[in-house]
C-alpha cells in the first residue's frame, strides 16, 4: 500500500499542451502539499490544502491549478506548457499544518519538448 | 530567496566513517527536519527537531539545533553504502500552514 501515490511516474509532452498531474493519500492526513524540484535539486513549494482548502499558493502562474476533489486527493493542472516547467514535481501530506513531519511521493518527471 | 543553506554541497566518506551535514536558515522557526533523498525518488523524513529542543537522536542519526547560531547539524554515525543519498534540511517557518522550506541539500556518497 503506497502512502502517497503519484500519476504519472513520467510525463513526455510538448509546449502548449495542458496536462495534469494527480496525487492520492492514504494516511488520512488532512494537509497536501505540491513541491516542484529543478535540475539543481532545488525543492519550492507550490501550493497546499487542508482539508479541500486552499491554504498556500506560492508565486507560481497562473497556469497552474491545484484541485482538491475530497483531502485526500490533490491533482495538480498546467495549461499551455513551457520548457521551463520540465522538472520533478513531487506531492506530498501531513497530518496537520502544525509543522509535522511530510510523506513524500515518489515524484512525477516532467519533461516539456 | 532561500531559507536553508547546507553544507558540504557534496560528501564523500568510506563506509564505517562518519558523516556531518549542516544547515544555516535565516529566519526564525518552529522546528527543523531532515529528510533523506535517493536518486530518482520521494525525500523520506528522518527527523524533526523543535525550535525548543538542542539535540535529538534517531538510531545512527543525531541532530543538533542552535538557534542562537540559526544553524543545525545532522551526524550519521557508522555510514554505511546504503546511506548514499542526498540529505536536505528544511525549516517549518508556520505553525499554521505546516509550510516548509528546504535547504539545496548535501550530496553524501559512502563508499565501501
Amino acid at each position: 500500500d503506497t502512502a502517497v501515490s503519484q500519476t504519472p511516474k513520467y510525463l513526455v509532452t510538448q509546449m502548449g499542451n495542458d496536462k495534469s498531474i494527480k496525487c492520492e493519500q492514504n494516511l488520512g492526513h488532512d494537509t497536501m502539499y505540491w513541491y516542484k524540484q529543478d535540475s539543481k535539486k532545488f525543492l519550492k513549494i507550490m501550493f497546499s490544502y487542508n482539508n479541500k482548502e486552499l491554504i498556500i499558493n506560492e508565486t507560481v502562474p497562473n497556469r497552474f491549478s491545484p484541485k482538491s476533489p475530497d483531502k485526500a486527493h490533490l491533482n495538480l493542472h498546467i495549461n499551455s506548457l513551457e520548457l521551463g516547467d520540465s522538472a520533478v514535481y513531487f506531492c506530498a501530506s501531513s497530518q496537520a499544518m502544525n509543522g509535522g513531519g511530510y510523506t513524500f511521493g515518489s515524484g512525477t518527471r516532467l519533461t516539456v519538448v | 530567496s532561500q531559507q536553508g543553506e547546507e553544507d558540504p554541497q557534496a560528501l564523500s566518506i568510506q563506509e564505517g566513517e562518519n558523516a556531518t551535514m549542516n544547515c544555516s536558515y535565516k529566519t526564525s522557526i518552529n522546528n527543523l527536519q531532515w529528510y533523506r533523498q535517493n536518486s530518482g525518488r520521494g525525500l523520506v523524513h528522518l527527523i524533526l527537531i523543535r525550535s525548543n529542543e538542542r539535540e535529538k537522536h534517531s538510531g545512527r542519526l543525531r541532530v543538533t539545533l542552535d538557534t542562537s547560531k540559526k544553524s543545525s547539524s545532522l551526524l550519521i554515525t557508522a555510514s554505511r553504502a546504503a546511506d548514499t543519498a542526498s540529505y536536505f534540511c528544511a525549516t517549518g517557518v508556520s505553525s499554521n500552514t505546516g509550510k516548509l522550506i528546504f535547504g539545496q541539500g548535501t550530496t553524501l556518497q559512502v563508499k565501501p
